[in-house]
């Protein structure tokens, strides 16, 4: 079985600083990773995933996630939060195999002005 | 490609009624899905689908609700008969699955409410 783990289902940050939401995996076999954020009233859209290939994933929007097998962790960071990134981000995982994508609890993030 | 669609964008039924929420994915995609958000439970996977075929449905909640895929370019949801606790936004999304391409995309939703 495979599920993902996110810590803090609400996080804040000021405009201007760096936006990390953490996200750890369990899975047996090779995960694919992937980070979606969710706007109101609006479906879910892919920011960034991994696939086995480069660790460091850049994404839109200027978002990027590293993957640590180490750490079986994939938390997604931006060096400078805007104000438009307020919305709620979901990490998800599958695997090769294993196309059934398993979400988290998903992590708020609030930007204060 | 217009994404994937699903129809109607909101329902609001009587608790009794039987409900259809309808699907279309993107064209080419052989992997179909069905969610359900709620604020208590977060995003649940229902049912998903593998070359129209159903492969896991064991997130359906109960008898009540079924899906099917006649083609590879409609899915329909059920909910017969509807109860106020199936209140939610059900999401439809859709995979090609294949080498890297494994990211599954959402369409807008369907907000459900039943009273």
């Amino acid at each position: 079985a495979q599920s993902v783990t996110q810590l803090g289902s609400h996080v804040s940050v000021s405009e201007g600083a760096l936006v990390l939401l953490r996200c750890n995996y369990s899975s047996s076999v090779p995960p694919y990773l992937f980070w979606y954020v969710q706007y109101p009233n609006q479906g879910l859209q892919l920011l960034l995933k991994y696939t086995s290939a480069a660790t460091l994933v850049k994404g839109i929007n200027g978002f990027e996630a590293e993957f640590k097998k180490s750490e079986t962790s994939f938390h997604l960071t931006k060096p400078s939060a805007h104000m438009s990134d307020a919305a709620e981000y979901f990490c998800a995982v599958s695997s090769f195999g294993n196309e059934k994508l398993t979400f988290g609890t998903g992590t708020r993030l609030t930007i204060i002005p | 490609d217009a994404g994937v669609i699903q129809s109607p964008r909101h329902e609001v039924t009587e608790m009794g009624q039987e409900v259809t929420l309808r699907c279309k994915p993107i064209s080419g995609h052989d992997y179909l899905f069905w969610y359900r958000q709620t604020m208590m439970r977060g995003l649940e996977l229902l049912i998903y689908f593998n070359n129209n075929v159903p492969i896991d449905d064991s997130g359906m909640p109960e008898d009540r609700f079924s899906a099917k895929m006649p083609n590879a370019s409609f899915s329909t949801l059920k909910i017969q008969p509807s109860e106020p606790r199936d209140s939610a936004v059900y999401f439809c999304a859709s995979s090609l699955a294949r080498g890297t391409n494994t990211e599954a995309f959402f369409g807008q939703g369907t907000r459900l409410t039943v009273v």
